[in-house]
């Protein structure tokens, strides 16, 4: 199982950005996608979740209006947008599978983080 | 919205000696959290989940106990790869996935 994800990206305030998350190793419609970020030094913030069999999502109410999470089937990749873009939205994201075993449910496998950096 | 707390911030132990780490919700989550490490410019990496069952790879020396709001993750004989930032996190009732603030297991 992996997840790899794009590339950093820098944002000018105002901005939008869009990172990916490319999963491999396992049939990628039957677990979920997480999205959690985390400033420097600081710790991990939940921001949202996909089932990428059917795209439906859900998202923490601090983001609400601002993200949008979907995919890509064909290609096995989650996407992650965040527009309106500020310096505190400066982070590393991480995409994350989500697996239901037997009633409980983790983020068993994590990307390698994408540092998105807003500034001016 | 479930708010998870963690304590203390920081915890300094010695190599060898047990580290007891606590996570509080504010209101039942049942069995239903993990713990997460974390170490310095590295994913997050499931540890626990169902308050007490190791997931794959993690030693046995990783013991997790508490129900309802109270947890505990206990690291038994410390080792040097174990000192790491640690984050419960509830999944009794998401949205928010909602996760600790984090302790932070540091070398005495």
């Amino acid at each position: 199982v992996q997840l790899v994800q794009s590339g950093a990206e820098v944002r000018k305030p105002g901005a939008s950005v869009r990172v990916s998350c490319k999963a491999s190793g396992y049939t990628f419609t039957i677990y979920d996608i997480h999205w959690v970020r985390q400033a420097t030094g600081q710790g991990l913030e939940w921001m949202g979740w996909l089932n990428p069999k059917t795209g439906d999502a859900g998202y923490a109410q601090k983001f609400q209006g601002r993200v949008t999470i979907t995919r890509n089937p064909s290609i096995r990749t989650a996407y992650l947008d965040l527009s309106s873009l500020r310096s505190d939205d400066t982070a590393v994201y991480y995409c994350a599978r989500g697996v239901a075993l037997s009633g409980d449910y983790m983020q068993d496998y994590w990307g390698q983080g994408t540092q998105v950096t807003v500034s001016s | 919205e479930i708010v998870m707390t963690q304590s203390p911030a920081t915890l300094s132990v010695s190599p060898g000696e047990r580290a007891t780490l606590s996570c509080r919700a504010s209101q039942s989550v049942t069995r239903n959290l993990a713990w997460y490490q974390q170490k310095p410019g590295q994913a997050p990496r499931l540890v626990i989940y169902g308050v007490s069952t190791r997931a794959t790879g993690i030693p046995a020396r990783f013991s997790g106990s508490g129900s309802g709001t109270e947890f505990t993750l206990t690291i038994s004989s410390l080792q040097p790869e174990d000192f790491a930032v640690y984050y419960c996190q509830q999944y009794n009732d998401w949205p928010p996935n909602s996760f600790g603030p984090g302790t932070k297991l540091e070398i005495k």
